[in-house]
């Protein structure tokens, strides 16, 4: 079968760092998304990664180790309207995209 | 403007009834997606389709068909709509392996069933 397992929670204070992991099972792994969701709103995609290693986009950075099956999304320099629920997604080589349960991120001023 | 739209954003329903769920995509993409989400339980795939008429049972397929006749339209049927069918869904499109996975979500269509 196929599982993605992510924190439920996390908490983190303003302008600090957070890291959001991301561990996954599946048959016929292709790549590993981040998306994230306010309450009330659509997912939005944040990154995506194919290879190993570390992929920066502004204050975002995705990670990926397909050896070990793991990933993480990493947030610096947090700001309040960070505050949102993170999704890790993989993508199966046969097109088929499946997400985690996400990870409620609670920024504190 | 990538844009992916679902026809409804709020049904009430009645048990028993035949819902629709329509979403259109212009962005000319072969991949599109039907998930239902539900607090606690993340998003769940129900069904995707890579070309028109193809189909593919995603983790949550019972209940639910789905049609494709053209590439821009995807449309859920739940035949037979039940209390445990409420829920939030939401449709997507990609370009699958020729882009980066990228999923482009419609605005979601609330679902309650009575």
């Amino acid at each position: 079968g196929q599982s993605l397992e992510q924190p439920s929670e996390v908490t983190a204070v303003e302008g600090a760092i957070v890291q959001i992991n991301c561990t996954y099972q599946t048959s016929g792994f292709y790549g590993l998304s981040w998306y994230q969701q306010h309450d009330g709103g659509a997912p939005t995609f944040l990154s995506y990664n194919a290879l190993d290693g570390l992929e920066e986009t502004g204050r975002f950075s995705s990670f990926l180790s397909r050896s070990d099956s793991y990933g993480y999304l990493l947030l610096q320099e947090l700001q309040m309207k960070d505050s949102a629920s993170y999704f890790c997604a993989v993508m199966n080589r046969d097109d088929k995209i499946i997400f985690g349960k996400g990870t409620r991120l609670h920024i504190l001023p | 403007d990538v844009k992916v739209t679902q026809s409804s954003r709020y049904l009430v329903k009645r048990t028993g009834e035949k819902v629709f769920l329509e979403c259109v995509q212009d962005m000319d993409h072969e991949n599109m997606f039907w998930y239902r989400q539900d607090p606690g339980l993340g998003l769940r795939l129900i069904y995707f389709s890579y070309d028109v008429k193809m189909k593919e049972k995603g983790d949550i397929p019972e209940g639910y068909s789905v049609s494709r006749e053209k590439k821009e339209r995807f449309s859920l049927i739940l035949e037979s709509a039940s209390t445990n069918q409420t829920s939030m869904y939401l449709c997507a499109s990609s370009l699958g392996w020729s882009g980066n996975g990228e999923l482009f979500f419609g605005e979601g269509s609330r679902l309650t069933v009575l």
